[in-house]
């Protein structure tokens, strides 16, 4: 069955703790991206990557790292979150269009 | 800045009548998608309509697009309570010739259907 996996799907941690959202495709998708979703903002691009080793950054950028090391794994760093860093995160893959989803990490930092 | 603006930006109808979203979006597109996301879950791609395309159809979904007036409209028509959810639109920048890196998603429209 194909999967966009995200891990945890909830997280509540406090500020300056580093953690990282991992996702994972079993689709062999070349194109993984990171969005963040948050009200009256919609969706924005956090980063994405075209490939393995090949990411460039998105619309929202600031404050994430990501990698890209194999071609099933993009997982979103956050070195020292804040609080304005609480968001619904979501992990998208495809080859081209259309997107597939993740079920998201709802991600709070206090 | 966002590409695609849905409206309205909500819409309650009774089950069983038509409902109409629109998008409007600021410079030319490759392609335009819709997406729906059910609270708290991922997006799902509904339907995919290119530039060069008028209308879409799939199922109870009919897709239009007006390049001229940079604008597109999702009908879903016969409405049920599953279809209680937020629907997007999305349009492509353009940065890889209308590959899924240059996606702009809009705000969505939240669509509550009434029992």
């Amino acid at each position: 069955e194909a999967q966009v996996t995200q891990n945890p799907r909830y997280l509540i941690t406090v500020t300056g703790k580093k953690l990282t959202v991992t996702c994972s495709q079993n689709m062999n998708h070349e194109y993984m991206s990171w969005y963040r979703q948050d009200p009256g903002l919609g969706l924005r691009q956090i980063y994405y990557s075209m490939n393995v080793e090949v990411t460039d950054k998105g619309d929202v950028p600031e404050g994430y790292k990501v990698s890209r090391k194999e071609k099933r794994n993009f997982p979103l760093i956050l070195e020292s979150p804040s609080p304005n860093q609480t968001s619904l995160y979501f992990c998208a893959t495809g080859t081209g269009l259309p997107l597939h989803f993740g079920n998201g990490t709802r991600l709070t930092v206090t | 800045s966002q590409q695609g603006e849905e409206d309205p930006q909500a819409l309650s109808i009774q089950e069983g009548e038509n409902a109409t979203m629109n998008c409007s979006y600021k410079t030319s597109i490759n392609n335009l998608q819709w997406y729906r996301q059910n609270s708290g879950r991922g997006l799902v791609h509904l339907i995919l309509i290119r530039s060069n395309e008028r209308e879409k159809h799939s199922g109870r979904l009919r897709v239009t697009l007006d390049t001229s007036k940079k604008s597109s409209s999702l009908l879903i028509t016969a409405s049920r309570a599953a279809d209680t959810a937020s629907y997007f639109c999305a349009t492509d920048r353009g940065r890889s010739g209308g590959g899924a890196d240059g996606l702009t998603f809009g705000k969505g429209t939240h669509l509550i259907i009434q029992p």
